[in-house]
């Protein structure tokens, strides 16, 4: 079965550093999304993107945040100077519609470390 | 913006019982997923709803749109089922919104 993948894994990056967390999408999804889960907490939403948009964002997903789908197939989450707080999991997500009507499909998550 | 609650927060029970989950949210909305979270953090969808019953496996979800409350059951529940399963509504330009989980453990 298709699968969404997440790289890196794991990425550890020192306070002010910029991190580039990277999607692969299920190929003919046409919705994709970040989430964030700080460590002991709930998901929360970052943003969606959809017909090389961002359609909706959150309050998290401020300047330093940035989403782009370069090639056709990667789909990037970009945070330019990192802070600690920005230390949680990351989840990249896609689905065929829009998810008001189209089940999620989740990475497995980068785990990003800010020191 | 819409409240996520889930309950109970934690769950332990004996392998081979009936275990309910429920969610109660505070704004209308088109659709409700259940995830489930494993341990190793993975993430992965059980079922979208927007209405009514879904069934797959052990695993049946329901809703009551009017009440604005679902659960998730699981019949004859096996310690492979040990995980924290995840209400999220869907808000529209909120994009989903997440409880923060019910940790289950089934324990042999």
């Amino acid at each position: 079965e298709p699968e969404v993948t997440q790289t890196p894994s794991h990425q550890v990056t020192q306070m002010g550093q910029e991190v580039i967390l990277r999607c692969v999408p299920i190929s003919n999804h046409l919705y994709f999304y970040w989430y964030r889960q700080i460590l002991g907490q709930k998901v929360e939403f970052l943003v969606s993107f959809y017909n090389n948009e961002i359609s909706e964002k959150s309050e998290i997903f401020d300047d330093q945040f940035s989403v782009e789908r370069p090639d056709g197939s990667n789909f990037t989450l970009k945070i330019r100077s990192t802070k600690l707080e920005d230390s949680a999991m990351y989840f990249c997500a896609s689905t065929r519609e829009s998810s008001y009507n189209s089940p999620l499909h989740f990475g497995n998550g980068t785990r990003l470390t800010v020191t | 913006k819409n409240e996520v609650e889930q309950s109970p927060q934690n769950l332990t029970a004996q392998e081979g019982e009936f275990i309910t989950i429920n969610c109660s949210y505070s704004v209308g909305i088109s659709a409700l997923h259940w995830l489930q979270q494993h341990p190793g953090g993975g993430i992965v969808s059980l079922f979208m709803l927007s209405s009514g019953k879904k069934k797959h496996g052990r695993l049946i979800a329901t809703i009551n749109i009017q009440e604005k409350h679902s659960s998730l059951h699981i019949t004859a529940s096996h310690p492979r089922d040990s995980a924290v399963y995840i209400c999220a509504v869907w808000g529209g330009a909120d994009g989903l919104t997440f409880g923060k989980g019910t940790h289950l453990i089934i324990q042999p």
